[in-house]
């Protein structure tokens, strides 16, 4: 029961371009969405986030959407720079629920060609 | 600060033996996880502790324990090492609601 999902195990985009990774999920009670950023040989990072009020959240070059009819959001990066070749993550919580736990999607991997 | 440690970074275990994998924040915070990544797949919840003497399981908890004595301390206890517990181990402390990661212990069962 894969309650987070990001259907594209990888995106190659050029320099400059704009990237769109996308993230579906089913439990309909999840209040809060983040995206994590990863290098090989490091721990996940925090990107950014967005809670279930809001449908936009811009910080930079990055923003993130929220469709909650839909079930789905997004992470938009502009302009895209190769340094942000990464794998990126997806993550929801309840956020009453005990400990806050997240629930990842299965990443995916970014490639920002120069 | 430090963050969030995990020691060792590496380390191979043959069927049925034991070890602790350790993880260490220095922030204070209350709450903490320990995680799984196998290779293509997201990060799976093993256990996580709300605070000190407090401990509950998560998605995956079979073939592991946890204890937490101390804020900063959550050790993770593999009992008897089976090969599906291949894969690279996360550490992770709770503050508001962003989770704060070590860089991974990836451990070999062979």
């Amino acid at each position: 029961d894969q309650q987070v999902k990001q259907n594209s195990p990888s995106l190659s985009v050029q320099e400059g371009r704009i990237s769109i990774l996308n993230c579906d999920y089913t439990n309909s009670m999840f209040d809060y969405f983040l995206w994590y950023k990863k290098y090989p040989a490091e721990g996940p990072t925090f990107l950014i986030s967005i809670s279930s009020i809001k449908d936009k959240n811009e910080d930079g070059r990055f923003t993130v959407f929220l469709n909650k009819s839909a079930k789905h959001l997004s992470l938009h990066i502009v302009p895209s720079q190769p340094g942000d070749s990464a794998v990126y993550f997806c993550a929801a919580s309840e956020v009453e629920t005990s400990g806050s736990r997240l629930t990842f999607g299965e990443g995916t991997q970014l490639t920002v060609n120069p | 600060n430090a963050g969030v440690t995990q020691t060792p970074k590496f380390r191979i275990l043959k069927i049925g033996q034991s070890m602790t994998l350790q993880c260490t924040q220095d922030m204070n915070h209350n709450y903490m996880y320990w995680y799984r990544q196998d290779p293509g797949m997201g990060l799976k919840l093993i256990y996580y502790s709300v605070g000190a003497g407090i401990t509950d399981k998560g998605e995956v908890p079979n073939g592991y324990n946890v204890s937490r004595s101390t804020t900063e301390d959550f050790p993770l206890r593999l009992e008897l090492a089976a090969p599906s517990q291949t894969s690279v181990y996360f550490c992770a402390s709770r503050t508001g609601s962003e989770q704060f990661f070590g860089p991974g212990t990836r451990l070999t069962v062979l």
